[in-house]
């Protein structure tokens, strides 16, 4: 069945750093997204992205974020300068015209 | 404004037991989607259903079983039997379209014990 990648699994970074997580979606699906979760807290839509261009955001998404598709496989988000509140677990989905959603299973951001 | 609440933080059963949890939603859209998560200790969201505003069947799938009310805004999740493998915790969502962000309610955990 395919599946959502997403890289690292976990990743430790300092304040301040800038941070890119990865995701493979599914090759036929058109739309992406990304979620976020911080630890023991429900799960929050930040950005969707459809015909490269984000779609919707959340005021969560703010100008620390940014997402991109370089390549027509990967689909990147990226954290300018983080901070110890952007530690969080970030999901990946993605689905196909009139489909489901299909999540990755997540890369856990720690900032120190 | 669209909002999912899942009353139940936490629920503990013994194994074998019956468990049914909550789930309320506001919407002003006549077309929406809800759905259900379960995310075990590895983390991962695992689906398990979707349902469109139009369906309000009942659905049946092994020891899962899913309660739609318009009427009361609810769609409630049922395990029969349940199993240590269920605990988890499980995450009652809506969306406004079939592809539209998602909206988390903020999750039951449920633990079952042997």
């Amino acid at each position: 069945e395919p599946e959502v990648t997403q890289t690292p699994s976990h990743q430790v970074t300092q304040m301040g750093q800038e941070v890119i997580l990865r995701c493979v979606p599914i090759s036929n699906h058109l739309y992406f997204y990304w979620y976020r979760q911080i630890l023991g807290q429900k799960v929050e839509f930040l950005v969707s992205f459809y015909n490269n261009e984000i779609s919707e955001k959340s005021e969560i998404f703010d100008d620390q974020f940014s997402v991109e598709r370089p390549d027509g496989s990967n689909f990147t988000l990226k954290i300018r300068s983080t901070k110890l509140e952007d530690s969080a677990m970030y999901f990946c989905a993605s689905r196909a015209q009139g489909g489901g959603y299909t999540f990755g299973s997540g890369t856990r951001l720690t900032v120190v | 404004a669209q909002k999912v609440t899942q009353a139940q933080t936490e629920i503990s059963v013994v194994e074998k037991e019956d468990v049914t949890l909550d789930c309320v939603y506001e919407t002003r859209d006549t077309t929406y989607y809800l759905f259900w998560y379960k995310q075990p200790p590895s983390g991962e969201l695992v689906f398990l259903i979707r349902r469109n505003s139009f369906d309000e069947q009942n659905e049946i799938s092994g020891r899962y079983s899913w309660n739609f009310q318009k009427s009361t805004s609810s769609f409630n999740f049922t395990i029969t039997a349940s199993q240590v493998v269920d605990s988890a915790v499980y995450f009652c969502a809506l969306s406004h379209n079939q592809g539209g962000k998602l909206i988390f309610g903020q999750g039951t955990e449920l633990s079952v014990k042997p």
